[in-house]
Parts: C-alpha cells; structure tokens; sequence
C-alpha cells in the first residue's frame, strides 16, 4: 500500500477563496482523522470519521470548515472563505481500528492563504 | 502584538550516545500511549506504542517507559544516530473515544 495520500502538497491561495483538501485513506483503514499543524498550536485534531461518518468535529474551528467522506478510500476538508490565519499543514491520518491503534499520516498539504 | 509560537525543547545529543525523551502527560484515564517521529517536511511517523497496563516497551533501538503514577512517559534511544534528528511527539488516547491528543513535541538534534 502507498499509505496515506494527500493532495495538494502545497497550496497558496487568496484570503476569501476556497481551499479543498483531499485525502485517500489505506484501505481497509475505518477511521480517518484531519489533523492541523502549526507553530502556535502545534498539532490539532480538526475531525475525524468510523466508516466514513463523522464521529467528533469539535475541533472544527469554525463553519468555514467542513469535510466529507463519501466513501471509504476519499475525504474532503474544505476551507470557505479562507483566511490568513487558516494558513498551517493539514494533516490526514487513518487507522486500521480506532481506539489504542496507531494513526498512520500522510505527507500533508501546507496551506498558504496570502 | 507579536504572536509568540510554541517553544519546542531540544535536546542535542552526540552521534553514539542514547537520547532520552520526556513527556508529561495530563489525563489520568489515558490508557494508551505513541511516540511519533516527525522529519522536516513529512507527516509524524509512528514509532512504538504501550497500552496502561504495562510500564516497559521495547523495539529495534528503542524503549518506552510508562510512569503511571506520575503521569511520565519516555521514550529512550540506544545510540543515536544522525538519522534521528526529528521532532517526537507523544500522543495520548485518553480513554474517551478514538481519538489521540499529541504533545508540542521535544526536537532531537544529533551532533556528528
């Protein structure tokens, strides 16, 4: 398996546009979680899924931000309007159980609203 | 105002000696524990994990050590190598769904 699949790996956007992550799990994984990395909060859990239903977004920032699993091997996390602070690498992990199983991450997509 | 960001310990060590890495962990109903490694420009990498009810752990160069009591966790490095320059992460499940909540992390750098 190639792991965890993010795109993009970069992205720069204009403050107000919207931003669309997109994340393919390992397959086989249940869960999916969407992570933020920055200097000022370090890593932050957003939300994540068990069979593609979203189980916990209480780390979703605010209703700018949204995500979606259609289907076991794709999710979205979605960004509209942007905002500068909004800039961070977002992370997609997945894991074969969830409770006391090991997360296994992607390479992530670093985000730059200007 | 200037915004401050996270001050990341470091911890420098000599290529060949072992590293010791602390975390402090605040829920007392954590029940399992990881450490991840985390390379500049890559995603946290798992590295080895123990559940609560065990207090030792060990892997290829690698041991964690779970202090219930005081809420310690560490993970050591038997002689580091350059190739162990990283940020490390302890990441916690506190008992109360799926989710693991990480720690700001402790930056390795090995001096050659």
């Amino acid at each position: 398996d190639a792991g965890v699949i993010q795109s993009p790996r970069h992205e720069v956007t204009e403050m107000g546009q919207e931003v669309t992550l997109r994340c393919k799990p390992i397959s086989g994984h249940d869960y999916l979680f969407w992570y933020r990395q920055t200097m000022m909060r370090g890593l932050e859990l957003l939300i994540y899924f068990n069979n593609n239903v979203p189980i916990d977004d209480s780390g979703m920032p605010e209703d700018r931000f949204s995500a979606k699993m259609p289907n076991a091997s794709f999710s979205t996390l979605k960004i509209q309007p942007s905002e500068p602070r909004d800039s961070a690498v977002y992370f997609c992990a997945s894991s074969l159980g969830g409770k006391n199983t090991e997360a296994f991450f992607g390479q992530g997509t670093r985000l730059t609203v200007v | 105002g200037e915004s401050v960001g996270l001050h990341l310990p470091t911890l420098s060590v000599q290529e060949g000696d072992n590293s010791i890495i602390n975390c402090a962990y605040s829920n007392s109903a954590s029940d399992y524990f990881i450490w991840y490694k985390q390379e500049s420009g890559k995603g946290p990498q798992f590295i080895i994990d123990i559940r609560s009810n065990m207090d030792k752990r060990q892997g290829q160069r690698v041991t964690v050590l779970l202090n219930k009591t005081v809420k310690h966790l560490s993970l050591q490095i038997a002689a580091t190598q350059p190739g162990d320059s990283a940020v490390y992460f302890c990441a916690e499940n506190t008992g109360s769904g799926d989710k693991l909540t990480f720690g700001t992390g402790t930056r390795l750098a090995v001096r050659p």
